[in-house]
C-alpha cells in the first residue's frame, strides 16, 4: 500500500519557468490538500479538493493552480516560478476533511527556484 | 483568520529530561491534531484530541486539550534520541480548513 505518493523529490526551476507536482493516493480518500512548509512558519495551506472536480484556495493560493479529475490525483501547478516558492511541498490526503480524521502525508518535493 | 502559535520554537534537552510544547489558538477549536516530522522526513500523524478538557497518552506521550478548546499540549517524559523532531499541532473548527502551528524543533542533548 503506497499511501501517498509525490514526484519529483527534488526540482531546481529558473525563475518564469512553470511545472507540475505530482500527487497519488491509493486509500481512496475524498479530502487532499497541498502545503508548502518554510522555516518558522509551519505548514501553510495552498490549495485543497473536497473530493473530485471540487477544489478551493487556501491560505496561499497565489501563484498555483490544481485541478482534480480524478479521486486518486491532485497535481499542482506552478504558472511562473518565483524564488518566493523556494520551499518544500507537501501533499496530504484524509479520509474527511477539515481536521475530522487524520492526514497522510506524502514525501514531501523540495523545490528551488533559482 | 485562524491563528495557531506554538511555543516554544525550539527546545533542546538531555537525554532522559522531559519535554512540553504548547499550542495556542485564537479562536476556539472544535478537534486539535497533533504530528511528528523527522529531519528530512514528512509530518507524521500522532493523536486527534475533540472534547474539552481531554487527555490522552501514548506510552511516554501526554496530550492534553484545554477545558476552553483553545489551547493543547504535547508533554514527553524522559525523552530519548528517537524523539528528535519538530512538533506540530492543527486545529480546526469544524467545517473550516484545518491550521497548522509553527511547530516546536526538539533536539536531544546525548
Amino acid at each position: 500500500n503506497a499511501g501517498v505518493t509525490q514526484t519529483p523529490k527534488f526540482q531546481v526551476l529558473k525563475t518564469g519557468q512553470s511545472m507540475t507536482l505530482q500527487c497519488a493516493q491509493d486509500m481512496n480518500h475524498e479530502y487532499m490538500s497541498w502545503y508548502r512548509q518554510d522555516p518558522g512558519m509551519g505548514l501553510r495551506l495552498i490549495h485543497y479538493s473536497v473530493g473530485a472536480g471540487i477544489t478551493d484556495q487556501g491560505e496561499v493560493p497565489n501563484g498555483y493552480n490544481v485541478s482534480r479529475s480524478t479521486t486518486e490525483d491532485f497535481p499542482l501547478r506552478l504558472l511562473s516560478a518565483a524564488p518566493s516558492q523556494t520551499s518544500v511541498y507537501f501533499c496530504a490526503s484524509s479520509y474527511q476533511g477539515q481536521g475530522a480524521t487524520e492526514a497522510f502525508f506524502g514525501q514531501g518535493t523540495r523545490l528551488t527556484v533559482v | 483568520g485562524q491563528q495557531v502559535m506554538q511555543i516554544p520554537q525550539y527546545q533542546h534537552v538531555q537525554e532522559g529530561e522531559d519535554f512540553t510544547t504548547y499550542c495556542n489558538s485564537s479562536t476556539t477549536l472544535s478537534n486539535i491534531q497533533w504530528y511528528k516530522q523527522r529531519p528530512g522526513g514528512h509530518p507524521v500523524f500522532l493523536i486527534q484530541l475533540v472534547k474539552s478538557g481531554e487527555v490522552k497518552k501514548q506510552k511516554r506521550l501526554t496530550f492534553q486539550f484545554g477545558e476552553a478548546k483553545k489551547n493543547s499540549s504535547l508533554h514527553i517524559t524522559a525523552t530519548q534520541t528517537t524523539d528528535v523532531g519538530t512538533y506540530f499541532c492543527a486545529g480546526s473548527r469544524g467545517n473550516e480548513k484545518l491550521t497548522f502551528g509553527t511547530g516546536t524543533r526538539l533536539t536531544i542533548i546525548p
